[in-house]
Order: structure tokens, then C-alpha cells, then sequence
């Protein structure tokens, strides 16, 4: 089935600095990548929504500049946190949809950012 | 705006036992997905079942079975003869066939099961 492999699994880094998450899929073409913060024991929240080749589009509240968001090719997307701040420490997933034909989704295994 | 509901934060089931997991969800449209999604504590998401609305007979996947009223905008999950590795958090979530491909997720409902 189709595959998108996220990394890194875990992060830690120093406040102020940025650090970057990669989605690659694996067996297919993600035309559309959809990336996701989780908090503990609560539910997925959409971040933005990416298509190949364009910009992404954000979901209100979250700020583009601070969450940057690339999707250039069809197999892989980035978010790059960037001047991270301990209040972005968080579990963020990303999700692409599986292609034309198939209403279904594939996500990636996560990655834990803290901020120290 | 869709919205869908878990109305269930918890649950608990004895091994073996049978347990239904509760969502309701709000639209105006007619021809959408809806899914249940389980997060064990790995997190990674994992897809249990998805039903196409068009479809009035309900989805079953092994185990995993689901009571879809369309009328009533409710879509229940049944887990039957329920296992140690099905507890987790299971999510249910909506998608909208028109107006794009977002998911909307529910507030998930974690289970719990007794050995």
C-alpha cells in the first residue's frame, strides 16, 4: 500500500533556531500533503494543506511564516518550523492523499519536536 | 462548517467482549467519506474503516464493523471480540467529496481493553 515515510522520528532543539520535517511517499505521487500538529490525548488539527507546485494554504490562526511549508516535487513535502519557540513543542504528522480514484489517506509516523 | 462529534472520551471493554464507539457529524451535503481511524501509542495513524455515504449497506472489515444512519448523521464503530492490541485512540473523521479533500476529525474516544 502507499507509504509516506516522515523524518525525523524525534527532534530536539534550541529555542531560536529552526528545524525541518520531511514527508517523502513512497510508492505513489502525493499531489496533495496535509500537515497536522497533535497534542497530547487530543485530536488532529490541520496546520495547512499542500499541493505540488504551489503554495500551501493555511488554516486560520496558523502563521506561514513561522510554519514554512514546501511541496516541491510529488514526493516530497517539508515544514520547517522555523525560529521555534517551547510552545511549538508538539507532535506534528503529515498526510498525503492517495491519489485520483482512491478517497483514502496515508500518514506518517510523526515527529515529536521539543523546543528546549 | 462540517463538524464531527465524539461524544465518548473513554471507553473500556473486557477481552472478547464486544464494545461501539459513538460519532455524530454535521453537514449539508450529501455525498461524502467517513472514516475511523485508530492511533495506538506508537502514533501512527492506521485506517480501520471508511464508508462512502452513497452506500446504504454499512462497511465491515474483520472485526470492525459499522452502523451508518445517514439520517441521523451517526456512524458507529463495533469492534467485536475485542483484542489487547485494539486499544488505542480511534478517531472518526469526515470528508467532504466537493468542496475539497481536508479531513475533519472528531475528538477521538480512547479504549481501553481489560484482560
Amino acid at each position: 500500500g502507499a507509504v509516506v515515510s516522515q523524518h525525523p522520528s524525534r527532534v530536539i532543539c534550541k529555542s531560536g533556531t529552526s528545524v525541518k520535517i520531511e514527508c517523502r511517499s513512497l510508492d505513489f505521487q502525493a499531489t496533495t500533503m496535509f500537515w497536522y500538529r497533535q497534542f497530547p490525548k487530543q485530536s488532529l488539527m490541520l496546520m495547512a494543506t499542500s499541493n505540488e507546485g504551489s503554495k500551501a494554504t493555511y488554516e486560520q490562526g496558523v502563521e506561514k511564516d513561522k510554519f514554512l511549508i514546501n511541496h516541491a516535487s510529488l514526493t516530497l513535502s517539508t515544514l520547517t518550523v522555523t525560529s521555534a519557540h517551547p510552545e511549538d513543542s508538539s507532535f506534528y504528522i503529515c498526510s498525503a492523499l492517495v491519489g485520483p480514484g482512491d478517497y483514502g489517506y496515508t500518514f506518517g509516523s510523526g515527529t515529536r519536536l521539543t523546543v528546549v | 462548517a462540517q463538524t464531527v462529534t465524539q461524544s465518548q472520551p473513554e471507553m473500556s471493554v473486557q477481552e472478547a467482549e464486544t464494545v461501539t464507539l459513538s460519532c455524530t457529524y454535521d453537514t449539508s451535503e450529501s455525498d461524502y467519506y467517513l472514516f475511523w481511524y485508530k492511533q495506538p501509542p506508537s502514533r501512527q495513524m492506521i485506517l480501520v474503516i471508511r464508508q462512502e455515504a452513497y452506500k446504504q449497506q454499512n462497511a465491515t472489515e474483520n472485526r470492525f464493523s459499522v452502523n451508518f444512519q445517514k439520517a441521523a448523521k451517526s456512524f458507529s464503530l463495533k469492534i467485536s471480540d475485542s483484542q489487547l492490541g485494539d486499544a488505542a485512540m480511534y478517531f472518526c473523521a469526515y470528508r467532504n467529496l466537493i468542496s475539497g479533500s481536508r479531513l475533519t476529525f472528531g475528538e477521538g474516544t480512547q479504549l481501553t481493553v481489560n484482560p
